[in-house]
């Protein structure tokens, strides 16, 4: 496996269920993002860790649970979530300094009904 | 703080005609400029980025894009279209003097490109 490799690539939830959406990253990054992507709306940042430390929360509601266990893994954990929150959920990493481009995995579509 | 204008949600060409893809941004400190490609159902792959080096940057599949900094302005371009070049293209702004890839995204432009 080379590159960001997220899984699962289609997840369909109910507002009561919880899942994991798992992120893995082969290219010695140390630096893990989640994005969503909404239908109309730019890119959103959602959380950040830079050295497996949390740095960057973007209001994101707390149904949304990160944890990046060590430098190459990146968990999102979901649980009661909204319609609303039916989405492209993007992981990328990245070195950790500034001005540094992200590299992107293909992405989960999520789909809360 | 940092944003990035992308004019136009959709533009539509001819195979072998010109691309020209808008991006201006707006910084309050040097920028690193970045497009990205998002093909149906993919992530986003990088195409290019402007590091403050030269000011005309040469990317993947042809692309190229100019740094203008007293038009605020990273408009991207090729040649000449292919229908492969056909998905969606994000211009984003980061700034070098933090810890991580802070990238804000413009709202992304779809190029159509026809037979």
């Amino acid at each position: 496996e080379t590159g960001v490799t997220q899984t699962p690539r289609h997840l369909v939830m109910g507002m009561t269920n919880k899942k994991s959406l798992k992120c893995e990253q082969h290219l010695g990054h140390n630096a893990m993002y989640w994005y969503k992507q909404s239908a109309k709306k730019p890119l959103e940042l959602m959380f950040v860790y830079s050295l497996e430390e949390r740095v960057e929360n973007n209001s994101v509601p707390s149904r949304f649970s990160p944890e990046c266990p060590n430098s190459s893994h990146l968990f999102l954990h979901l649980h009661t979530l909204q319609p609303e929150d039916s989405a492209l959920y993007l992981c990328a990493s990245s070195q950790a300094r500034g001005g540094t481009e992200a590299f992107f995995g293909q992405g989960t579509r999520l789909t809360v009904v | 703080a940092q944003s990035v204008t992308q004019l136009g949600s959709h533009v539509s060409v001819s195979e072998g005609a010109l691309v020209l893809l808008r991006c201006n941004y707006s910084s309050s400190v040097p920028p690193y400029l970045f497009w990205y490609v998002q093909y149906p159902n993919q992530g986003l792959q990088l195409l290019l980025k402007y590091t403050s080096a030269a000011t005309l940057v040469k990317g993947i599949n042809g692309f190229e894009a100019e740094f203008k900094k007293s038009e605020t302005s990273f408009h991207l371009t090729k040649p000449s279209a292919h229908m492969s070049d056909a998905a969606e293209y994000f211009c984003a702004v980061s700034v070098p003097n933090s810890g991580y890839s802070t990238l804000t995204f413009g709202k992304g432009t779809m190029l159509l490109v026809s037979p």
